[in-house]
């Protein structure tokens, strides 16, 4: 059974780098594609972007100049990070497997950005 | 940008009714709509993508319908586990995705 589960500090200091990691069981990160969403009660759910069997990676485009995420195929985990962090980063991250819709996805961790 | 709009942002209703929530988009998305549940403080769940194909394990009381701009998921027979907010999302093309604001099916 496919199983994720996110991991990383649940505060980051405002302008800091926010970074968090996937774990997945139950599959090879190399057999599918993978995103990162967040969700906030204002915005909403936020598609951030995804990583291929491959490698190659595609972002929001509004995230794009700050985001990459990254795979570790010895731990089976990919990871996020988002430089230049400002409150409205404030949100659950959630990773998940992607089919250009999401399923199953971890359970979340709440990231809080402080000044 | 493509905008998807649910109806109605709440619903109330009982166990054992029936409901239906509408998703549109602004425009035409063909088929390439997928439907969320999410309770709080947990982490979506896939029910159904492709507007009508239902995901795996997903009780057949959840069914999907709509194609172009107008989009359906239905519940009948309401169960008590049912209850929750529920979202679309449009994927029509890679990195231009949306969604919903969100359905809360609550308990009358």
């Amino acid at each position: 059974q496919l199983q994720l589960q996110e991991s990383g500090p649940g505060l980051v200091k405002s302008s800091e780098t926010l970074s968090l990691t996937c774990t997945v069981s139950g599959a090879s990160v190399s057999d599918y594609y993978w995103s990162w969403i967040r969700q906030t009660p204002g915005k909403g759910l936020e598609w951030i972007g995804r990583i291929y069997p491959s490698g190659n990676t595609n972002y929001h485009p509004s995230l794009k100049s700050r985001v990459t995420i990254s795979v570790d195929r010895s731990k089976n985990q990919f990871s996020l990070r988002l430089t230049t962090a400002t409150a409205a980063d404030t949100a659950v991250y959630y990773c998940a497997r992607d089919y250009d819709f999401w399923g199953p996805w971890g359970q979340g961790v709440l990231v809080t950005v402080s000044s | 940008d493509i905008q998807m709009t649910q109806s109605p942002s709440t619903l109330s209703a009982s166990v054992g009714d029936s409901v239906t929530i509408t998703c549109r988009a602004s425009q035409s998305i063909s088929t390439w709509l997928a439907w969320y549940q999410q309770k709080p403080g947990k982490a979506p769940k896939l029910l159904i993508y492709r507007a009508s194909d239902l995901e795996s394990g997903v009780p057949s009381r959840f069914s999907g319908s709509g194609s172009e701009t107008e989009f359906r998921l239905n519940i009948s027979s309401l169960q008590p586990d049912d209850f929750a907010t529920y979202f679309c999302q449009q994927y029509t093309s890679h990195s231009q995705y949306s969604f919903g604001q969100g359905t809360k099916l609550e308990i009358k």
